[in-house]
């Protein structure tokens, strides 16, 4: 069965470091990109970035370049999303999802999704 | 911000339908891109409902259909039921940013 089992819950300061992580399980984790996605208290869903864990490369949202630091480590079939500082503005909910990248440009979908990390920074 | 469009909040009767838009432009939807659908119930992850503008995975109902033209794209729920309360999210690739957009989300009641 394939899922996706992110870190549980988190509650750091301002100024803080923080890495989540996200095991895939039951397929090839190497084979598919994995895109992270935030969703702050009763807001919507807004995509961070992407990258493919058998070599690494990475693409990020312009609104989360610089911010945050996605990566994999393929022998343990794990992404991760880090922060170097975090800020208050940074409490959210954040999913790992599987994209479906079919050979047409852009006509890519999230298929499998993981239950979620709620990161809250307050001092 | 979202780049997409969704009405906050759309409701029906049970057995009604009920249909959200989701309007984009022509770097997005508009420019050929394929929509799809997630459902999001309160407390939980997001879940594919529609891929590749119409097409429904395994186990979704087919109560359930998405349709696309030009620059928006609609999902409609047929034979509303009280456990198609949910959000409603959809989702498109944007050429001008280079990356994948979500629409601002749509509330399902039903009445």
């Amino acid at each position: 069965e394939l899922q996706l089992v992110q870190s549980g819950a988190e509650v750091k300061k301002p100024g803080e470091s923080l890495k989540i992580s996200c095991k895939g399980s039951g397929y090839s984790f190497t084979s598919y990109w994995i895109g992270w996605v935030r969703q702050m208290p009763g807001k919507g869903l807004e995509w961070m970035g992407i990258i493919y864990p058998d070599h690494s490369d990475t693409r990020y949202s312009p609104s989360f370049q610089g911010q945050v630091t996605i990566s994999a480590d393929r022998s343990i079939n794990t992404a991760y999303v880090q922060w170097r500082s975090l800020k208050a503005s940074d409490t959210a909910m954040y999913y790992c999802a599987r994209l479906i990248k079919p050979p047409s440009p852009g006509d890519h979908w999230f298929d499998s999704w993981g239950q979620g990390t709620l990161v809250t920074v307050s001092s | 911000q979202s780049v997409l469009t969704q009405p906050p909040s759309v409701s029906g009767a049970p057995g009604q339908t009920v249909t959200i838009s989701c309007t984009g432009s022509s770097s997005n939807i508009g420019a050929g891109y394929d929509v799809h659908w997630y459902r999001q119930f309160p407390g939980t992850a997001p879940k594919l409902l529609i891929y590749g503008n119409t097409n429904r995975p395994s186990g979704v109902p087919d109560r359930f259909s998405g349709s696309k033209s030009g620059t928006s794209a609609s999902l409609a729920i047929t034979g509303l039921q009280a456990e198609d309360e949910a959000d409603y999210y959809c989702q498109s690739y944007d050429s001008s940013l280079s990356g994948y957009v979500f629409g601002t989300g749509t509330k399902v009641t039903v009445l």
